[in-house]
């Protein structure tokens, strides 16, 4: 089994504070990581996949780095906006599948 | 990016009825997967179902319980059967791939009562 690791589970942010949070899983047989967004009422949006050890991915203010040796990936978002209230999923691919973390849902407060 | 359409979006069932999803892309695709949510849990691979053959089920999952069709390359239906409380989750379909990334279905929140 797969485990897959998200802290924190929950995270409150301040509008204009930038904040970041930890995907851990195991280091063999690596071969993906794929970070989703996923808002309420609506489908998990694809952020990123990352192949590449130090390998690190920006879109817009979220950016995302990556460590494969050590089996673990950070999630920042810079100048947090109501918008990027979510539920993050990071979800490693191994043996043709992909396997997701529970998530860590982040609250934008105003 | 594909375009996956699925319905219904909600539904609150009685217990020991069956319900269908459906999803349908707006392209060809040669795998379709099923998703489930448990509250407070991980999203969870159901199955893979490809056109033509029989849905490979995930461990802890069975065909008698949640049956799969996929009858064309654009088109899959899961049916959750005989369903109980436990059974109560968020259900999503998507496409994709391991370097692309996979879209989503806007998913099916199913209540059994």
């Amino acid at each position: 089994i797969l485990n897959v690791e998200q802290s924190p589970q929950s995270l409150h942010v301040q509008e204009g504070d930038s904040t970041n949070f930890t995907c851990s899983f195991p280091s063999s047989n690596f071969y993906a990581l794929h970070w989703y967004r996923w808002e309420t009422a609506k489908s998990p949006e694809a952020l990123f996949v990352m192949t590449l050890n130090g390998d690190e991915k920006k879109k817009g203010r979220i950016s995302a780095t990556l460590n494969t040796k050590e089996g673990y990936s950070y999630l920042y978002i810079k100048g947090s906006q109501p918008e990027d209230s979510a539920t993050y999923l990071c979800a490693p691919h191994r043996d043709d599948k992909i396997i997701f973390g529970k998530g860590t849902r982040l609250h934008i407060l105003p | 990016s594909a375009v996956i359409s699925q319905k219904p979006s909600r539904d609150i069932c009685q217990r020991g009825t069956s319900l269908t999803i459906q999803c349908q892309v707006d392209s060809q695709v040669t795998m379709m997967f099923w998703y489930r949510q448990q509250p407070g849990q991980s999203l969870t691979l159901i199955a893979t179902a490809n056109q033509g053959s029989e849905a490979t089920y995930e461990s802890g999952f069975v065909i008698d319980k949640f049956p799969i069709s996929r009858p064309n390359l654009t088109f899959s239906t899961l049916t959750v059967s005989n369903m109980s409380p436990e059974d109560s989750s968020i259900y999503l379909c998507s496409v994709g791939g391991e370097l692309a990334g996979y879209t989503f279905g806007s998913g099916t929140r199913l209540t059994v009562v």
